[in-house]
């Protein structure tokens, strides 16, 4: 089946240290986004990568950091850096031809970090 | 004034009931648009998307788009139980991978 698998389903951090999130997909997609979703707060950009090896940031990047070194896979780090990382965060993952496509995202079943 | 505006809810309706979910918004560039549903501790999946003004019809889904007044819709006709999630409203401008979101809207359908 092809999809979006994002592990762990459940994360927790300790004081001062990174955790690294993971997601795969197997869609052939070019693009992968990452998201943090707050109660009330909709959706928010953290990173997004259009090609491999390359990615930019999004809204709200700072106090994470992401690599995309395989088309298929774009793992986020939550830095210590990050001082409210209570979250759910979502992979999202899309064929968009930089925008021309009008193929949409589509979404893993998330990660919900806490902090312990 | 936020790009996209989406009145959280929660809202609550009776089975079968004709549900009408909005979402405006303020950029004259976005294009493509786009709803979500997310079931409690899932991802967002896509219900319906358009591209530009007019009305986009799959079953008991119409999905509406109003440029001209910056404003979209989605109508859930015969509303199930199973029909209670939150629901969000996205968009983006040509040309663009980013998707703006609005902040969902809870729904829940009483058997």
């Amino acid at each position: 089946d092809g999809g979006i698998t994002q592990s762990p389903k459940y994360l927790f951090r300790k004081e001062g240290q990174n955790v690294t999130l993971s997601c795969e997909q197997n869609l052939n997609h070019d693009a992968m986004y990452w998201y943090r979703q707050d109660p009330g707060q909709g959706l928010r950009l953290i990173y997004y990568s259009q090609i491999v090896n390359d990615f930019q940031k999004g809204d709200i990047a700072e106090g994470y950091s992401v690599s995309r070194e395989k088309k298929e896979s774009f793992p986020l780090t939550v830095t210590s850096a990050q001082k409210n990382p209570t979250a759910f965060y979502l992979c999202a993952s899309g064929d968009e031809m930089g925008g021309l496509s009008m193929q949409p995202q589509h979404f893993g079943d998330g990660t919900r970090l806490s902090i312990l | 004034q936020k790009e996209v505006e989406q009145d959280p809810g929660p809202l609550s309706v009776p089975e079968g009931a004709i549900v009408s979910l909005n979402c405006t918004y303020s950029n004259s560039a976005f294009q493509y648009f786009m709803w979500y549903r997310q079931y409690s501790r899932k991802g967002p999946e896509l219900l319906m998307y358009t591209y530009s003004s007019g009305n986009k019809e799959d079953g008991r889904f119409t999905a509406q788009v109003d440029k001209s007044s910056k404003y979209i819709s989605l109508f859930i006709r015969d509303s199930q139980p199973s029909d209670s999630a939150t629901y969000l409203c996205a968009m983006r401008k040509g040309g663009s991978e980013k998707l703006v979101f609005g902040k969902g809207m809870k729904l829940t359908v009483n058997p």
